[in-house]
């Protein structure tokens, strides 16, 4: 079993432009969220998807987007990229009926 | 709303000595509670979680935490440290439910540094 697989591991932007992050959940799991830990900070909730839609939401501007797939993978979109967005971005899954959630390692986006 | 307070951004303690991390929460309603440890370059792994009933959790790698409604803290303890247990420790805190399963509160985090 794989795990919550994330690509890529890192990526350097420049402000203004945009960028797509995978997840592929740990087999088994229909339930993907998204989470943005900045440096020094706790990971802090974007939204999670299920079935196709997105469920929750936090507290994150319109420029945050995503998606989910047919195969329950996921893609992150962040439009007009701020130096703020630099984080890593962790993706974590679990099945819908399920409490546990398992987190992948990250990706690491770098802004410019 | 709910929150968390992590006291103490970094600890340090002596091989061998007890490990003591401590969380307060603040939830409207009866919470689940978590500490999870993240190792270097590496996700978030699972320590231990309270939901309901037995207040004291024992969790993985000899941690444990007691959930204490009057005191509203979740603090996270381990007997003996070990230098394998040197990472960032988040408590965390979500409403009860799989629907509400994936949207957890993390504290800031408490840095755990092992001396030889």
């Amino acid at each position: 079993d794989a795990g919550v697989t994330q690509s890529p591991t890192h990526l350097i932007k420049t402000r203004g432009q945009q960028v797509t992050l995978r997840c592929s959940p740990k087999s088994g799991h229909d339930t993907v969220s998204w989470y943005q830990q900045a440096l020094g900070q706790g990971p802090q909730f974007i939204f999670q998807y299920y079935e196709e839609e997105e469920r929750q939401r936090g507290n994150f501007p319109d420029r945050f987007s995503g998606h989910q797939f047919p195969n329950y993978s996921s893609e992150l979109n962040v439009n007009a990229l701020l130096l703020g967005d630099s984080a890593l971005y962790l993706c974590a899954s679990r099945s819908w009926m399920g409490e546990k959630l398992f987190f992948g390692s990250g990706t690491q986006l770098s802004v410019l | 709303a709910q929150s968390v307070t992590q006291l103490g951004s970094h600890v340090s303690v002596s091989e061998g000595a007890l490990v003591l991390l401590r969380c307060n929460y603040s939830s409207s309603v009866p919470p689940y509670l978590f500490w999870y440890v993240q190792y270097p370059n590496q996700g978030l792994q699972l320590l231990l979680k309270y939901t309901t009933g037995a207040t004291l959790v024992k969790g993985i790698n000899g941690f444990e935490a007691e959930f204490k409604k009057s005191e509203t803290s979740f603090h996270l303890t381990k007997p003996s440290a070990h230098m394998s247990d040197a990472a960032e420790y988040f408590c965390a805190v979500s409403l009860p439910g799989y629907s509400s399963a994936s949207k957890i509160i993390f504290g800031s985090g408490t840095r755990l540094s092992i001396r030889p």
